[in-house]
């Protein structure tokens, strides 16, 4: 079983709808969690990042974190064309080691 | 903003070549990481270090080796590279606080 699971999709979406992309870990210990956008031959960079149950927000997007289902996700409100890229999702599995874990990442397409 | 630089953004190289990556942050981030992406396998870690001259193995440091002789700058080494060794290479930091991780735009190495 991988670590941290991802659908690869593609998953297209109409612009202006909501995405929804998923994520789960294997480690229930995990403490901090990661989402990170790579657009096409783009290094990553942060979108959010949550470390309590629950949702947090920051503009369009939402991350929800449920720690006993040991699953963690990303909505994106009012998607935009430029949404489209590959989302990540990365995982620290205890409080002290610096190491992400990091899933294959969802491929997200926003239809015009 | 946090800056992460890598010194190539593309790389040719032949098989058998020691090849060097360098990657520089001038944020004072006490640990460093190398990764390597590939299509259906995400992000790998190969190699970081938390120190100056200190360094730990990743989940793949096979064939590659490191250096850290100063804090803001973490080398990635290819001793005889190798054409299975074709890759993104992405060097990140981060301050340890958050765990939250800062990358370079990538460097795309092909070994001929």
């Amino acid at each position: 079983q991988k670590e941290v699971e991802q659908n690869s999709g593609p998953l297209s979406v109409p612009e202006g709808a909501i995405a929804s992309l998923n994520c789960t870990y294997s480690d229930r210990g995990s403490q901090s969690f990661f989402w990170y956008r790579q657009y096409s031959g783009k290094s990553p960079e942060l979108i959010m990042f949550i470390y309590s149950n629950g949702d947090k927000e920051d503009g369009r997007f939402t991350a929800q974190l449920n720690k006993a289902s040991q699953y963690v996700s990303l909505l994106i409100r009012d998607s935009q064309p430029s949404d489209s890229a590959t989302y990540l999702c990365a995982v620290v599995s205890n409080f002290g080691n610096e190491k992400l874990t990091f899933g294959t990442g969802t491929r997200l397409t926003i239809i015009p | 903003d946090v800056k992460v630089t890598q010194s190539s953004r593309y790389l040719v190289k032949r098989t058998g070549e020691k090849v060097f990556l360098e990657c520089v942050q001038d944020m004072d981030h006490e640990n460093m990481f190398w990764y390597r992406q590939d299509p259906g396998l995400g992000l790998r870690l190969i190699y970081f270090s938390y120190d100056v001259k200190m360094k730990e193995k990743g989940d793949i440091p096979e064939g590659y080796s490191v250096s850290r002789e100063k804090k803001e700058r973490f080398s990635l080494i290819l001793e005889s590279a190798s054409t299975n060794q074709t890759s993104m290479y992405l060097c990140a930091s981060n301050s340890g606080s958050k765990n939250i991780q800062y990358f370079g735009a990538g460097t795309r190495l092909s070994v001929l």
